[in-house]
């Protein structure tokens, strides 16, 4: 079955240092992944996505996300956290072919930025 | 280009009630979703749509109905709202025919049974 684990309910950075947030996912064949964010009572907004080539993506608000195959991880970064990026953030997969083009949906990593 | 817009953003019924939530979109997608939010789940699939006239079971169904009558628009019904039902509500809607695959948003609707 296809699964994503997003594995800490939390994170908490100080502002100027580097961030990441987890991903893992069980798919069967290559993968589709995605990150969403999610401000207070907003809608989910796209950060980026892989779907094939270079493993490291680059998306909007200046964060990343490493695709690495062996270790089914998509994690996303940042260089330096702002107190802005204090969010909830989803990380999503699809695998390829079927006619719905679904999106399997980890739980969500609150980010708390303190500066 | 509004994108996926979702009325009303708020809403409490009372138990047995039944309302419906409306996602429309101006993007010419013909794939549409309507997910649930609760607190530390992430997003569960309801039902989705893959053009007009066709209409498909989530992941917890069980409890809502929808149509599709036109490519734009792709109402959630709710018959007979339970305290269950507590949840916000996000529609979505992707092209594929891009090659692109990420799902667009609204905002949500923040429902409450009572």
């Amino acid at each position: 079955a296809q699964s994503v684990a997003q594995p800490e309910d939390q994170v908490n950075v100080a502002e100027g240092n580097p961030l990441t947030v987890k991903c893992t996912y069980s798919v069967s064949g290559n993968p589709y992944l995605f990150w969403y964010v999610q401000y207070p009572n907003r809608g989910l907004q796209f950060l980026l996505k892989y779907i094939t080539g270079d493993n490291l993506v680059k998306g909007s608000y200046g964060f990343e996300a490493e695709f690495n195959k062996s270790q089914t991880s998509f994690h996303l970064k940042k260089p330096s956290a702002l107190v802005s990026d204090s969010a909830l953030y989803f990380c999503a997969v699809r695998a390829p072919g079927g006619s719905n083009y679904q999106l399997i949906w980890g739980a969500g990593t609150k980010l708390i930025i303190k500066p | 280009n509004a994108g996926v817009t979702q009325t009303p953003k708020f809403r409490i019924l009372k138990i047995g009630q039944s309302m419906t939530l409306q996602c429309t979109q101006d993007m010419n997608h013909n794939y549409m979703y309507w997910y649930r939010q609760d607190p530390g789940m992430g997003l569960k699939l309801i039902y989705y749509s893959v053009g007009a006239g066709i209409t498909d079971k989530g992941e917890v169904p069980n409890g809502y109905n929808v149509s599709r009558s036109t490519t734009e628009d792709f109402p959630l019904r709710l018959e007979l709202a339970a305290p269950s039902q507590t949840s916000v509500y996000f529609c979505a809607s992707t092209d594929p025919t891009s090659y692109s695959y990420e799902q667009y948003f609204g905002p949500g609707t923040r429902l409450t049974v009572t």
